[in-house]
């Protein structure tokens, strides 16, 4: 259980174009996801914070109107990368928070990933 | 503010060998904390968590780790390494908002 399917895997794209990247639960339900990235050989970077029916939350830093987020169901959110150029390239992973009870709340789960590349 | 520190950016084992992979952190309350691994080009699967209770924790693929108020760390081991355990492996705490925060990471490779 507590599977997270992210597609495409991998896109690449022209510069000025958009993106966008899907993130599901496929199992469960999840009332919250979050989007991350992550350059090479480096740590995760928590982006934005995505709650089902109501605005993201981004992290200080980064651009809500470059980086739109919708969380429309239980199941599934979506990150569009807008006007993408060189520098949006990288690694972007999603996960969902179990909406069960106290403890499972903090358990993140997350998919295999998307490997952006803007040309 | 809260924060995680893994030492050890890389870590080279031979196959057979037992590993530790340390974690330290940093959270003024009680922390919930996890250890995920990373293989190339993939997402991140968890291995074990710690919320309260028994502060040595089991994981998936044989891996434990034991969490230690005093020392404000979260080590996680492995008696015996297999080749298919080289990957990156990351130390999270969970916070308020149910964020997490990240260590940096430790790459492991296995020697055969």
């Amino acid at each position: 259980g507590a599977v997270v399917s992210q597609h495409p895997s991998w896109v690449i794209c022209k510069s000025g174009t958009s993106v966008k990247i899907e993130c599901r639960s496929l199992d469960f339900q999840a009332t919250t996801m979050f989007w991350y990235r992550q350059f090479p050989k480096q740590s995760l970077m928590l982006m934005a914070t995505s709650n089902e029916g109501s605005k993201a939350t981004y992290e200080q830093g980064v651009e809500k109107d470059k980086f739109l987020i919708n969380h429309a169901s239980l199941t599934l959110s979506t990150l569009t990368v807008t006007s993408a150029h060189p520098e949006d390239s990288s690694f972007y992973i999603c996960s969902a928070k179990a909406s069960g009870g106290a403890g499972s709340k903090n358990i993140q789960y997350f998919g295999a990933g998307t490997r952006l590349s803007v040309l | 503010a809260q924060s995680v520190t893994q030492p050890d950016i890389h870590i080279t084992v031979s196959e057979g060998a037992s590993l530790e992979l340390r974690c330290n952190y940093s959270y003024g309350a009680t922390p919930y904390l996890f250890w995920y691994v990373q293989s190339p080009g993939q997402g991140l699967q968890l291995l074990l968590k710690y919320f309260s209770g028994d502060t040595l924790v089991q994981g998936i693929k044989g891996f434990e780790a034991e969490f230690k108020r005093s020392q404000s760390s979260f080590n996680l081991r492995k008696p015996s390494v297999h080749w298919s355990d080289a990957a990156e492996y990351f130390c999270a705490l969970g916070g308020s908002n149910y964020k997490l925060t990240f260590g940096k990471g430790t790459l492991l490779t296995v020697n055969p």
